[in-house]
């Protein structure tokens, strides 16, 4: 699985929009991207995924490089709750395949 | 969306004892569950891959007779850390995959956290 670049840490006013890059240049063709998040000593909650188009849910956007080497995660109106580690992953989809963490963002959103 | 339950949440235990941890889906067949152990202030690292019916893949440097793994059905996985020592003091996380969802996301469990004096 290709391996994802995050900065370490970012911080955030509450009520404006958290943007949360990764960037993943050796992805190839059949890998999807990803995004967690861990609120401390929880599990992981998925947020989003996709392959290359922009999607959107009720928790966030991912917006997608053409060239696919890069994503942004968008929170748009961050809440205190949404401080977290955010973490990008890219893996192809295929039962059993596993996913590997790398260190994500830690993300603090200020009141 | 389905649901991880790991048990138990919480453990301490002395030095040199077994400690068992469960693993369950509680709305979804799983015919593969992950486990993952997390040290404070790190990422999350994989330590196996559990195959119902079948023996677990073990990463590189994690020891298969130091953590026992049992996925005897297609809900319940199970992580036994045999004579454990305090360097093993961590928080243990499982996840599973829903095999009808199409969209191959991981659902993860709430973790445990084993203590080890």
């Amino acid at each position: 699985d290709a391996k994802t670049t995050q900065p370490p840490s970012m911080d955030c006013a509450e009520g404006r929009a958290a943007n949360l890059p990764c960037n993943h240049s050796t992805i190839s063709g059949n890998e999807y991207v990803y995004w967690y998040r861990q609120i401390h000593s929880q599990g992981p909650q998925y947020i989003i995924h996709g392959l290359k188009n922009n999607e959107t849910n009720e928790m966030a956007s991912l917006i997608i490089t053409e060239d696919r080497k890069s994503s942004t995660l968008i929170l748009p109106h961050a809440t205190l709750r949404d401080t977290a580690v955010y973490y990008c992953i890219v893996r192809v989809v295929r039962a059993g395949n596993q996913f590997y963490f790398g260190t994500g963002t830690s993300l603090t959103v200020i009141p | 969306g389905a649901v991880v339950s790991q048990h138990p949440s919480w453990v301490i235990c002395k030095s040199g004892t077994s400690v068992k941890i469960e693993c369950r889906s509680l709305d979804f067949q799983a015919t593969t569950m992950f486990w993952y152990r997390q040290f404070p202030k790190q990422s999350l690292m994989l330590m196996a891959t559990s195959n119902e019916g079948s023996k677990a893949t073990y990463e590189q440097g994690v020891e298969k007779d130091k953590f026992l793994i049992n996925h005897a059905s297609l809900t319940l996985s199970t992580l036994t850390v045999t004579s454990a020592h305090p360097e093993d003091s961590s928080f243990y996380i499982c996840s599973a995959g829903h095999r009808g969802s199409g969209t191959g996301e991981l659902f993860f469990g709430e973790g445990s956290r084993l203590t080890v004096l």
